[in-house]
């Protein structure tokens, strides 16, 4: 267990539905990074959020959309699902903003059906 | 900007022979350099990393890692490979900045270990 809780651990939805993934970060740690890993794209960065605020933002789509909220944990919501959204979606967590050690959670598979 | 090549896609040894991973990196500023595994349904767990300070970097597992400026390269290699070690293997680089941080994937080495 790394300390960094995912919820739910796998997702199937239609598409253009909505949904919502939860990260709870290790405790201690202040940042949170959304990441996406897809067969055809890779692990790329989404966001990162730390202590609530947005620290730098990567190829997250206008459909996806996150927040840090006051007890630290994250949600990332995306809507109006696509095939091409099915993926497995990790967060990871760090004690600083510019932290060099992030711990991953292991993830949320997305299903678009 | 920063961006990460992993020169081999599959690379496949049998137990008990040297493991080699090639990496080589690009970045603008002096980067942090990592690298991942993540066994089949699993996770991404942390192997090394490389933050300036000594450029033989060890890590779990036996696994290590060498930093070479002049060549832009942060390979991984292991001296005797086990049956757990068949995973995907990334390496990545981290930038600084003043805003925050992102990690920059490779493409992945998927390693399988023969008996």
């Amino acid at each position: 267990d790394s300390g960094v809780t995912q919820t739910p651990k796998h997702l199937i939805t239609a598409t253009g539905q909505r949904v919502t993934l939860r990260c709870s970060p290790r405790s201690g740690d202040l940042s949170v990074y959304w990441y996406q890993q897809s067969l055809d794209q890779g692990l790329q960065f989404l966001i990162q959020y730390y202590n609530g605020e947005e620290r730098a933002k990567g190829n997250i789509l206008e459909r996806f959309s996150a927040q840090q909220f006051p007890d630290l944990h994250s949600e990332l919501n995306l809507s109006s699902l696509e095939l091409g959204d099915s993926a497995l979606y990790f967060c990871a967590s760090s004690v600083a903003a510019q932290g060099v050690g992030y711990t991953f959670g292991s993830g949320t598979r997305l299903t678009v059906v | 900007a920063q961006s990460v090549t992993q020169l081999d896609s599959h690379v496949s040894v049998s137990e008990g022979t040297p493991v080699l991973l090639r990496c080589n990196y690009s970045s603008s500023y002096s980067p942090s350099l990592f690298w991942y595994v993540q066994h089949p349904n699993k996770g991404l767990q942390l192997l090394l990393k490389y933050t300036s300070a000594a450029t033989l970097v060890k890590g779990i597992n036996g696994f290590e890692a060498e930093f070479k400026k002049s060549e832009t390269s942060f390979h991984l290699t292991k001296p005797s490979a086990h049956m757990s070690d068949a995973a995907e293997y990334f390496c990545v680089v981290s930038v600084l900045k003043a805003a925050g941080n992102k990690l920059t994937f490779g493409g992945g080495t998927r390693v399988l270990v023969k008996p």
